[in-house]
């Protein structure tokens, strides 16, 4: 069965300090990946997404990242994170045959002013 | 337009007594998501509809009940609530499988 890892569960940083959180999918095949953030108190939005062609995609408010298909990897990236950067973060990955999407367990993002 | 909403926003239960959580799209999307939200363990899918007049189970269905009401439109029931059904619950959109969903703003339901 297809899976996603995320490996950071919490994560705490100060201000203007990069940011990488890691994210592993189990499928082989051709995959579409989305990374999601959930501000306090809110509901999901996109934050980016990875359909194909260039490895690197950017997203909103300076995020990024980065698909290596060798280490079924799609992990997330910020070079300087600011206080309102402070949200969960979701991967998912579509699951393939079905209408169904997996989504990882999410990391809590704190930053310190 | 209005993207994904959801009713009610807050709800509280007593054990055995039954609600309907509604959602609806306006993005004439095809298929329609129903998510809970426990601390820890992430999104799980409850139910999912692909297309109109087609819902399947996902992962944690037990208790619940769902309707495509139309393709705008798709309810998702408690008919006996429990303690272990207080979370918070998403309905998402997308267009097609492989597409990033759309969520709305959740319900927050805590069952006495």
């Amino acid at each position: 069965a297809q899976s996603v890892s995320q490996h950071n569960h919490h994560v705490i940083l100060s201000e203007a300090a990069s940011l990488e959180l890691g994210c592993n999918y189990s499928y082989g095949g051709t995959v579409n990946l989305f990374w999601y953030v959930q501000y306090p108190g809110q509901h999901l939005q996109l934050l980016l997404k990875y359909f194909s062609g260039d490895p690197l995609v950017k997203g909103i408010k300076g995020f990024e990242a980065e698909f290596i298909k060798s280490k079924f990897s799609f992990n997330l990236r910020k070079p300087s994170v600011q206080w309102s950067d402070t949200a969960e973060y979701f991967c998912a990955v579509p699951t393939s045959g079905t209408y169904k999407y997996i989504f990882g367990t999410g990391t809590r993002l704190k930053v310190l002013a | 337009n209005a993207g994904v909403t959801q009713t009610p926003k807050f709800q509280v239960l007593k054990t055995g007594q039954s609600m309907t959580l509604q959602c609806a799209q306006d993005m004439n999307h095809n298929s329609m998501y129903w998510y809970r939200q426990d601390p820890g363990m992430g999104l799980r899918l409850i139910y999912y509809s692909a297309s109109e007049g087609t819902t399947d189970k996902g992962e944690v269905p037990n208790g619940y009940n769902v309707s495509r009401l139309n393709k705008r439109e798709f309810s998702l029931r408690l008919e006996s609530a429990a303690p272990s059904q207080t979370s918070v619950y998403f309905c998402a959109s997308t267009v097609s499988y492989y597409n990033e969903q759309f969520f709305g703003p959740g319900t927050r339901l805590t069952v006495l």
